[in-house]
């Protein structure tokens, strides 16, 4: 079946630094991918996708690009912020219900 | 527009009670997602609903979970009797089409708390 493995956190990083959460898939077919990002007492919002194979997705400064050939789609942002801290989800949608399969989650904090 | 909305935002019950989950989707969405995250896990898929029908309730855990959705607008989903692994923070989301590329649109969720 599907699944998502994503970087074990947290992750603690100071303002302005650079932010990595490494995210890998497998899924048979060509599915769709997608960050969520959850802030303190919020639900989770969309923060950005991506369809098919070599697709970059971005919002607010982060970037993913979808890799078939290694089966990732890692996130980046070249300058965190404090407002960046929440947790964020990997996840896909492999099946033509759009089901999605989430990974756990990594925690992301950064100090002024 | 108003988003998903959840109610309620938390619910504590003993264990053997029942609880109702209520979700509310973006107005004009035909399907509906069912989703639970227990103690810091991964976010697991429930069940999903074009309209009033249930299209794939496999991750149903047990008997125990009964989901509705009356006239093809808001859900419910009822846990009874609970148990304490019920506990978690339950998520329902909402799309537009039924396609492996659209955006699913989550509410603020339900924190249960099983005692």
């Amino acid at each position: 079946g599907n699944s998502v493995t994503q970087m074990e956190g947290p992750v603690t990083l100071s303002e302005e630094a650079f932010l990595t959460i490494n995210c890998t898939y497998t899924a048979t077919g060509y599915p769709s991918l997608f960050w969520y990002v959850q802030y303190p007492g919020e639900g989770l919002q969309l923060l950005l996708k991506a369809t098919k194979a070599d697709d970059k997705g971005s919002n607010k400064g982060f970037e993913a690009t979808y890799r078939k050939e290694t089966t990732s789609f890692h996130l980046e942002k070249g300058s965190v912020q404090v407002s960046d801290s929440a947790v964020y989800f990997c996840a896909l949608s492999g099946t033509s219900y759009g089901k999605l399969t989430f990974g756990q989650g990594t925690i992301l904090t950064v100090h002024p | 527009e108003a988003g998903v909305t959840q109610f309620p935002s938390h619910s504590v019950i003993e264990k053997g009670q029942t609880v109702t989950l209520r979700c509310d989707p973006i107005s004009g969405h035909d399907n509906l997602y069912w989703y639970r995250r227990v103690m810091g896990k991964e976010i697991k898929f429930l069940l999903h609903f074009v309209k009033e029908s249930k299209q794939d309730e496999s991750g149903m855990p047990n008997n125990r979970f009964l989901a509705e959705r009356t006239g093809g607008t808001y859900s419910t989903l009822k846990v009874q009797p609970a148990e304490l692994e019920d506990s978690g923070v339950y998520f329902c989301a909402s799309s537009f089409r039924t396609a492996i590329t659209d955006t699913q649109y989550f509410g603020p969720g339900t924190r249960l708390t099983v005692l």
